[in-house]
């Protein structure tokens, strides 16, 4: 059963400290997304990826989140520092090729940051 | 990028159909609509898409507006699971990119 996995699951970190979360991509998908859901702002979009290399990160803020593909099986997304503003479920999802296919999302990273 | 409509939230009676509105009256001759739902404390997952004509899935039927200023996602027969918010998407396929664009889409309600 092909699915995407998010780790951890849940994180709670302290204010200042640097937060990494994973995800493995469906195998065979050459594009990545990551997602930010607030209840305030709702799903924005982040990242994403194809084929390992930065489409669009528009939506990230560059002062403290970076997004990176070190390989087709693992995509990372860092910040550092953490702020409470920070606090979020972080999703990620894949998809196969540029055309209409469906995207797959995972369960998400749920963060605080206290 | 051309943005959709949906009303914030809607309700339904088990076993009845559901008809869930979109508007996205700017839609571009080469967008395609989408749709995802998302269950509670679940990421979303793909419903169905489409581009001018009607469209069936197991999971439910998507109706284009002849305009195509408008479409609706048809749940033919609500279940509670169906309980959900549900995002209607245009999707974006501009310079090779196919970005999704969620916005605040409709929670559905759905009564025993």
């Amino acid at each position: 059963d092909a699915r995407v996995t998010q780790t951890p699951r849940d994180k709670v970190t302290e204010m200042g400290q640097e937060v990494t979360m994973r995800c493995q991509p469906i195998l065979g998908h050459n594009t990545v997304f990551w997602y930010r859901q607030t209840m305030k702002q709702g799903l924005e979009l982040l990242a994403y990826f194809r084929n390992r290399a930065p489409l669009d990160d528009s939506g990230m803020p560059k002062d403290r989140f970076s997004a990176e593909m070190p390989d087709a099986t693992l995509a990372t997304l860092k910040i550092q520092p953490s702020e409470p503003r920070d606090s979020a479920v972080y999703f990620c999802a894949s998809r196969f090729g540029t055309q209409n296919t469906e995207a797959f999302f995972g369960q998400g990273t749920r963060l605080t940051v206290v | 990028d051309a943005k959709t409509t949906q009303p914030n939230s809607m309700e339904s009676n088990e076993e009845e159909p559901v008809h869930l509105p979109c508007n996205h009256s700017t839609i571009s001759g080469t967008d395609y609509i989408h749709w995802y739902r998302q269950l509670p404390s679940q990421g979303p997952e793909y419903v169905i898409h489409g581009l001018t004509s009607n469209v069936n899935n197991r999971m439910a039927s998507l109706a284009i507006a002849e305009d195509r200023k408008s479409s609706t996602l048809i749940l033919h027969r609500a279940t509670l699971r169906d309980a959900a918010v549900y995002y209607c998407i245009l999707r974006t396929f501009s310079g090779n990119t196919g970005k999704l664009i969620f916005g605040q889409g409709t929670t559905l309600q759905v009564k025993p």
